[in-house]
Parts: C-alpha cells; sequence; structure tokens
C-alpha cells in the first residue's frame, strides 16, 4: 500500500505556483521521495526526487520538512499542460523494483 | 531524447486468447518492468527484471503472465489466456543503474479482451 497521503484535486491558474503537498509521515531514514505526474492516460513521467535536502530541477523543485514528514512538489509557473494527476511515492534509494503508485493528486491549471 | 516505446498502442483480443505485448526500453538501461492500470483505478505494479531473471512480482502476476527479453532491445509481456478482468492500460518501464528507482515509462498499450 502507499505510504503517503495527498489531497485528491487542486486547482491552479496559469502562470501561477502550484504547490502539491504530500505527507509520509512514517518514511524510514534510507527511504527517498520520488514525484512522478500522469498526463490523461499517458505513461507516468518522472518529476524529481529527494531525501532531505530541496531539490530543483528543470521541472519543479521539492521541498522536505526537516523531520521528513512532509513534502511539497512547487511547479513555479504552473501551464495548462501541467494538468495532470501527480503522484508522490516513498521508495528505498536501493530499491530496484516496485512503486507503489496511490490515487495522486489530480492538478488542474486554468487559463 | 531516448524514450520508451511499446507497441502496440492498442490490442484488442477474444477471451483465452494469447497476446504478446512489446516493449523497445532506453537503451543502455539495465532494469526493466510491466505495470497495468485499470481504467479509473491505480497504476498497479506487475513485475520487475533484471540480469535475464525476474526479480519480483505482484499477486496479479500469476501464471497466465511471463516475461522475456528475447534479444538485446526487445522486453516481453504475454498473457497466455486472456481474461475479461486484464483489460486494461499496460506499461512498460526502465531505469539505468545505479539508480533502479527513477523510471521511465512508455506510452503504454491499451489491451482490451471482448
Amino acid at each position: 500500500d502507499a505510504k503517503t497521503t495527498q489531497p485528491t484535486s487542486m486547482d491552479c491558474a496559469e502562470g501561477r505556483a502550484a504547490n502539491l503537498p504530500c505527507n509520509h509521515s512514517t518514511i524510514s531514514g534510507n527511504e527517498y521521495v520520488y514525484w512522478y505526474r500522469q498526463i490523461h492516460s499517458q505513461g507516468p513521467q518522472y518529476i524529481i526526487h529527494g531525501l532531505k535536502n530541496n531539490e530543483t530541477n528543470e521541472m519543479a523543485s521539492l521541498i522536505i520538512t526537516e523531520d521528513r514528514k512532509s513534502s511539497t512538489l512547487i511547479l513555479p509557473h504552473a501551464t495548462l499542460r501541467d494538468t495532470a494527476v501527480y503522484y508522490c511515492i516513498v521508495s528505498p534509494s536501493h530499491n530496484t523494483d516496485k512503486l507503489i503508485f496511490g490515487t495522486g493528486t489530480r492538478l488542474q491549471v486554468f487559463p | 531524447e531516448p524514450e520508451v516505446t511499446q507497441t502496440p498502442s492498442h490490442q484488442v483480443t477474444q477471451m483465452g486468447q494469447e497476446v504478446i505485448l512489446r516493449c523497445v526500453p532506453i537503451s543502455n538501461h539495465l532494469y526493466f518492468y510491466w505495470y497495468r492500470q485499470i481504467l479509473g483505478q491505480k497504476v498497479e505494479f506487475l513485475v520487475s527484471f533484471y540480469n535475464n531473471e525476474i526479480s519480483e512480482k505482484s499477486e496479479i502476476f500469476d501464471d497466465q503472465f511471463s516475461v522475456e527479453r528475447p534479444d538485446g532491445s526487445n522486453f516481453t509481456l504475454k498473457i497466455r489466456s486472456t481474461k475479461l478482468e486484464d483489460s486494461a492500460m499496460y506499461f512498460c518501464a526502465s531505469s539505468e543503474p545505479p539508480r533502479a528507482d527513477t523510471q521511465y515509462f512508455g506510452p503504454g498499450t491499451r489491451l482490451t479482451v471482448l
């Protein structure tokens, strides 16, 4: 079972920052936080991951709280193409196996 | 940018028939996966494959399912005798060492069992 809790849905205006929260209060010391998204039944797309430090790449930023029990994915300037279901997943760093997807957050970006 | 490809994009079959879903992972990747997503439901892990053998499989991956890497590029999922409940999107994914847990997914094959 997924070890994360996310809001079912969120809205965001185009051009504004989208902040997607995730709770993972039972995260273990060796588990990373991963974010994937799925645009309308396409294959899931990797976005970003982190262990305890904040991370940024060309797609998004990931803010992890100091106690690592929650995190926030930030899309700095949301576009209509960012409308998707966003999944927060915790996984051990050495894991070569399954990703466990929950129900995610359905982000709707509106004009 | 390299990507995972899957064929066919849509497969329609009769119940009880065998189907083979094909995937071409990213060329330097060594870990391969199949997931499925029944319409309106979560993405579910089926199986992972590394070094020419299954490394983990889920309860869904019963004796009706098999995987194979027949050559250096293809990775296949076979369903021997399809059931109505096998209708779903099937996604292939691959990842590279050392970070096997950053997985890159293909566009999926929609399997419809009639």
